[in-house]
């Protein structure tokens, strides 16, 4: 069974530039999370999907961020102007309706903003 | 907004010895607990989960729960090298009301277990 991908792996921006991250979750995962993990912290949830729809994007700074997932499969999270603060790893992360403690996480897309 | 505290570390054993990982957390009613172990440069994978009361076995690790105390620790025994990661607490909460749930993640411990 083929995990979560994400793409790309690494990116470097500067700041007030925008930035798209990609994420497949595991075929017939529902539910999609994307986190935010700033270095020495734990991962931060920015946004929770369930099919095409928003659960919870209560910790998302949608001045600058936003996410979709148009078709219930993949998504796509973005950054519109990024800031220094901006800098971490962005990880994607799915499971099964139902078992949204049992996550399955992405490789990660480690971001750095000069 | 639910807090979820671990010892900061970083927590160095000798190999074979035991090391234990601490966490508290501020909400009383949460239900589910989980242990992830991060690599270095890796992503999060799910190693315990416990949701009663007591210890939770799994080869050489153990869950321990103690809800008075809003408390769960994990237990390393027989400590080996490939050991050494950080390692990450999570509380599960139902949301809204409603089915959908969401972890919230201490801030992990890194733990070193040097030959």
């Amino acid at each position: 069974e083929a995990g979560v991908a994400q793409s790309p792996r690494y990116k470097i921006i500067e700041k007030r530039q925008s930035v798209a991250f990609w994420c497949n979750p595991i075929s017939g995962h529902a539910t999609l999370y994307w986190y935010q993990q700033i270095l020495g912290q734990g991962p931060k949830l920015l946004i929770q999907f369930q099919n095409n729809g928003v659960v919870d994007d209560s910790q998302l700074p949608k001045d600058r961020f936003s996410a979709e997932r148009l078709k219930g499969v993949d998504s796509t999270l973005k950054i519109q102007p990024a800031k220094l603060e901006d800098s971490a790893v962005y990880l994607c992360a799915s499971s099964l309706i139902g078992r949204s403690y049992e996550q399955y996480f992405g490789p990660g897309t480690r971001l750095t903003v000069t | 907004q639910k807090e979820v505290e671990q010892n900061s570390g970083p927590l160095s054993v000798p190999e074979g010895a035991i090391a234990s990982l601490n966490c508290t957390y501020s909400d009383r009613v949460s239900q589910s607990f989980f242990w992830y172990r991060q690599y270095s440069g890796k992503s999060p994978e799910l190693i315990m989960s416990i949701y009663s009361n007591g210890d939770k076995e799994d080869g050489r690790f153990t869950a321990q729960l103690n809800k008075a105390s809003q408390y769960v620790s994990l237990l390393i025994r027989d400590s080996q090298p490939s050991d050494s990661a950080t390692y990450l607490c999570a509380v599960w909460e139902v949301t809204g009301g409603t089915s959908y749930g969401k972890l919230t993640f201490g801030q992990g411990t890194i733990l070193t277990v040097h030959p």
